[in-house]
């Protein structure tokens, strides 16, 4: 099972918006919308940020947001803030059953 | 709220075996599937293992099929993960998780180094 595809880096300014994409097959992403992000800061766990392509869990700011068109997912932060600097990771459930994450997008706020 | 405690790792050789532990608790720990999803050092994640909320049925990622055993005690509310003919590239911070399809409560982590 390969890696889905993120972009490696995105950086933005303070208050902008920015999206972190994350592209699977027809076998993955595709196909089910069991598609989560997770935000990992240096030297924690991952955190739910998003669950089934575009549900917030309790307490997670409104400023995350999710969707999904064919095999690609998105993940957009607006109203950037210092605190979101962390690492992004997708996850898809896929067809063998299996679960399958993105290789990781460093965000840089600038 | 949910809460997991991993346990188990350390330093152990190539070749060797190991027992990780998850201690659950805050949730019904019998009625959700689990998972097991690893991180090298200065690396992504990885998922490594699932497991049924009965234990009835697993599910194994191809790198450590055959090699890796996923169990679970509904009794004591734990989940396992026993490691055996161990790599170099096992070495990672090995974290359980609740659910299996989309993790949520994860656990700190513990860290197995596979090293002579």
């Amino acid at each position: 099972q390969s890696a889905l595809t993120q972009p490696a880096s995105v950086s933005g300014s303070p208050g902008q918006s920015i999206t972190i994409s994350c592209t699977g097959t027809s076998s993955d992403v595709g196909s089910y919308n069991y598609v989560s992000w997770y935000q990992q800061h240096p030297g924690k766990a991952p955190k739910l940020m998003i669950h089934d392509v575009s549900n917030r869990p309790s307490g997670v700011s409104n400023r995350f947001s999710g969707s999904k068109s064919g095999n690609t997912a998105s993940l957009t932060i607006s109203g950037l803030q210092a605190e979101d600097e962390a690492d992004y990771y997708c996850s898809s459930y896929t067809s063998s059953n299996t679960l399958v994450f993105g290789g990781g997008t460093k965000l840089t706020v600038l | 709220e949910g809460q997991l405690l991993e346990s188990g790792g350390g330093l152990v050789q190539p070749g060797g075996s190991l027992r990780l532990s998850c201690a659950a608790s805050g949730f019904t720990f019998s009625s959700y599937t689990m998972t097991w999803v690893r991180q090298a050092p200065g690396k992504g994640l990885e998922w490594v293992s699932g497991i049924s909320s009965s234990g009835a049925t697993t599910y194994y990622a191809d790198s450590v099929k055959g090699r890796f055993t996923i169990s679970r005690d509904n009794s004591k509310n734990t989940l396992y993960l026993e490691m055996n003919s161990l790599r170099a590239e096992d070495t990672a911070l090995y974290y359980c998780a609740k659910d299996r399809k989309s993790p949520d409560y994860w656990g700190q982590g513990t860290l197995v180094t596979v090293s002579s």
